[in-house]
């Protein structure tokens, strides 16, 4: 199993749809996780931390499944500049370095 | 929140240059930096781990006499790329976090630099 594994899409979706993304992990030890949001040629910025079984803001919430190692990023209601790649990103190594995914790319439409 | 600034934001440059990339931590110090690598529709390898006052640590393959790295203080970070390649064109991205050690701490990160090596 790959230390990061996410469905790399695209996810076409109509605005107002609700949209999940899974995301699974190989290191059954990692306690933190985090969703960063990639536009294109930009730099990842963090959307949210997930510590326990979830996270919760706005129309985001991120659940933590640690039996079967993975999270997932829901998004309710998307809208149209919800259009990214969203990152699916664990701490390895023991430290504070960081394991991204390859990334889910998202489209919303009109 | 905490704002990472990188600079230049873009260059382009002939093959054999060396080139410096500036990482700046604007309002936290950072103890750790790091350097990431991303080539187009691929994910973020991390290149080197970088703290402040002693060497950088750099992931397998990734040559520490090529991508020279600096941390002389809590809040810059430099990369140099040494005559560069058309083969080192890449976006290259720092982040900072302002814990040594602590893996529930996120990365805040640089703007990046997109490099391209004619």
């Amino acid at each position: 199993r790959k230390e990061v594994e996410q469905d790399p899409g695209p996810f076409n979706v109509p605005e107002g749809a609700t949209v999940a993304f899974n995301c699974t992990y190989s290191n059954s030890a990692s306690q933190s996780f985090f969703w960063y949001r990639q536009d294109c040629r930009k730099e990842p910025k963090l959307l949210m931390s997930v510590y326990s079984s979830g996270n919760e803001d706005g129309r985001f919430t991120a659940q933590l499944n640690r039996a079967s190692q993975y999270i997932s990023l829901l998004i309710r209601d998307s809208k149209l500049s919800d259009s990214a790649t969203y990152l699916c990103v664990v701490p390895t190594g023991g430290g504070n370095k960081l394991t991204f995914g390859t990334g889910t790319q998202l489209k919303v439409e009109l | 929140g905490a704002v990472v600034s990188q600079h230049p934001s873009w260059v382009i440059c002939k093959s054999g240059t060396s080139v410096k990339i500036e990482c700046r931590s604007l309002d936290f110090q950072a103890t750790t930096m790091f350097w990431y690598r991303q080539f187009p529709k691929q994910s973020l390898m991390l290149m080197a781990t970088s703290n402040e006052g002693s060497k950088a640590t750099y992931e397998q393959g990734v040559e520490k006499d090529k991508f020279l790295i600096n941390h002389a203080s809590l809040t810059l970070s430099t990369l140099t790329v040494t005559s560069a390649h058309p083969e080192d064109s890449s976006f290259y991205i720092c982040s900072a976090t302002g814990e040594a050690g602590g893996s529930n701490q996120p990365q805040h990160f640089g703007d990046g630099t997109r490099l391209s090596i004619l």
